[in-house]
């Protein structure tokens, strides 16, 4: 059975960093396609990133230089570095898996960016 | 980026009602690369649909979608009280992936 679990949300001041993990099982991380999705309260779902099989990263404009996608294959898990986090990063953020769509997707955690 | 725009933004139906929600893109692409998603509060988007057509392992028959370039359609054909819920379209090119803002189906 596919599962995935976040962690590592909390509430954080504008500027500073924060790195969630995506702890996955049922499957693995390396072999797939890895995305993560955030939605703000109130808001439509938003791509963030993507990690494919070769390990090629992608991101949405609005965290290009900011954030970094990444996994270890060791602990089969899928990992987002964020850097010089803003009040609009405030998000409930989730891992999915899945190539041209989400097949599956984690419960999520809640990123809130507020001084 | 390709652009997709839902409509409506509320859909007012009651049980048994048949539902078309529509999704339409900025720009023409493969069927392939548009999915559908219900939501519901305080849960993770469930993929329903994927390649426009092909409904999603568990996905019951009365869903179903159509369309291919610009235009596409998540019919519902007889809804049921679960049913009630936020859909997204959402499609997938150059390495991007872009959601529509969501139909919002409520009871009426």
């Amino acid at each position: 059975e596919v599962r995935l679990v976040e962690s590592g949300g909390g509430l954080i001041q504008p500027g500073e960093s924060l790195r969630l993990s995506c702890a996955a099982s049922g499957f693995t991380v390396s072999s797939n396609y890895m995305s993560w999705v955030r939605q703000a309260p109130g808001k439509g779902p938003e791509w963030v990133s993507v990690i494919d099989r070769g390990g090629s990263t992608y991101y949405a404009d609005s965290v290009k230089g900011r954030f970094t996608i990444s996994r270890d294959n060791s602990k089969n898990t899928l990992y987002l570095q964020m850097n010089n986090l803003r009040a609009e990063d405030t998000a409930v953020y989730y891992c999915a898996l899945g190539v041209n769509e989400f097949d599956y997707w984690g419960q999520g955690t809640l990123v809130t960016v507020s001084s | 980026e390709i652009v997709l725009t839902q409509s409506p933004g509320t859909l007012s139906l009651s049980p048994g009602e048949r539902a078309t929600l529509s999704c339409r893109a900025s720009q023409s692409f493969g069927s392939t690369y548009l999915a559908w998603y219900q939501q519901k509060p305080g849960q993770a988007p469930r993929l329903l649909i994927s390649g426009a057509s092909s409904r999603a392992t568990g996905i019951p028959d009365r869903f179903s979608g159509s369309g291919s370039g610009t235009d596409f359609t998540l019919t519902i054909s007889r809804l049921e009280p679960e049913d009630f819920a936020v859909y997204y379209c959402q499609q997938f090119g150059n390495s991007l992936y872009t959601f529509g803002q969501g139909t919002k189906l409520e009871i009426k």
